[in-house]
C-alpha cells in the first residue's frame, strides 16, 4: 500500500540552530499537509501544499513540495523553545485519504 | 480550540470492563476519524467515517467497535481490552476525506 516515510525520528538541536524533517512517499500525492503536536497536546494543522515545486513560508518555517509531488520538507530556522514538539507530514493519496508519516520529534538541548 | 471535543479526557479500565469514548465535532464536517497514538506507533488510523458510513477499517481488533449515529458524533465502544491497548485515542474530523483534519484533545486510556 501507499506509504509516507518521515525522517529523522528525533532531532536534538541547541536553541538557535536549524531543524529539518523530510517526508518521502512511495507514490505521487495530490497534496501534502503538515501538522505540529506539542508535548501533551494533539496534532494541529500548519499548512497544505498542493502544487509541484511549491514553497511556502510561515515566519521561521519553510515548507517545500517536490517537483514530482512525492517528497516534502519542513525547515525551521533558528529554533526556539516554542518549536518543541512532533512534526507530522500527511499526504493525500489515491483513495483521497491522508497517509501519515511517523513524525519527527524536535528536542531542544538544555 | 473547541471545534472537536472528546470525553472522557482520561480513562482507567480493567480488562473485563466495557466503556465508550465520545467525540463531537461542531464544524459541519462530513468525515470523522479515530486514531490510536502510542509510543511504539505514533499515529495509527483506526476507522474512517464519511457521511456516517464506515469507509475504512484498518484491521482493528473486534474489541474496538465504532459507531457514527450522525455526522457530528462518533463513538468508540471498548470491551475486553488488553494492556497493550493503553494509548492516547484521538478523534478528528474533516470537511471531506483527505482534507485538513481537526483533532480533539484525545482520551488517554490506561488498561489494567
Amino acid at each position: 500500500g501507499q506509504q509516507v516515510m518521515q525522517i529523522p525520528q528525533y532531532q536534538h538541536v541547541q536553541e538557535g540552530e536549524d531543524f529539518t524533517t523530510y517526508c518521502n512517499s512511495s507514490t505521487t500525492l495530490s497534496n501534502i499537509q503538515w501538522y505540529k503536536q506539542r508535548p501533551g497536546g494533539h496534532p494541529v494543522f500548519l499548512i497544505q501544499l498542493v502544487k509541484s515545486g511549491e514553497v511556502k513560508k510561515q515566519k521561521r518555517l519553510t515548507f517545500q513540495f517536490g517537483e514530482a509531488k512525492k517528497n516534502s520538507s519542513l525547515h525551521i530556522t533558528a529554533t526556539q523553545t516554542t518549536d518543541v514538539g512532533t512534526y507530522f507530514c500527511a499526504g493525500r493519496g489515491s483513495n483521497y485519504q491522508l497517509i501519515w508519516g511517523a513524525g519527527t520529534k524536535l528536542i531542544i538541548k538544555p | 480550540e473547541t471545534g472537536v471535543t472528546q470525553t472522557p479526557r482520561h480513562l482507567v479500565m480493567g480488562m473485563t470492563n466495557k466503556k465508550s469514548l465520545k467525540c463531537e465535532q461542531h464544524l459541519g464536517h462530513n468525515a470523522m476519524y479515530w486514531y490510536k497514538q502510542s509510543a511504539k506507533k505514533p499515529l495509527e488510523l483506526m476507522f474512517v467515517y464519511s457521511l456516517e458510513e464506515r469507509v475504512e477499517n484498518n484491521s482493528v481488533p473486534s474489541r474496538f467497535s465504532p459507531e457514527c449515529p450522525n455526522s457530528s458524533h462518533l463513538f468508540l465502544h471498548l470491551h475486553t481490552l488488553q494492556p497493550e491497548d493503553s494509548a492516547l485515542y484521538l478523534c478528528a474530523s474533516s470537511r471531506t476525506g483527505g482534507e485538513t483534519q481537526y483533532f480533539g484533545p484525545g482520551t488517554r486510556l490506561l488498561v489494567l
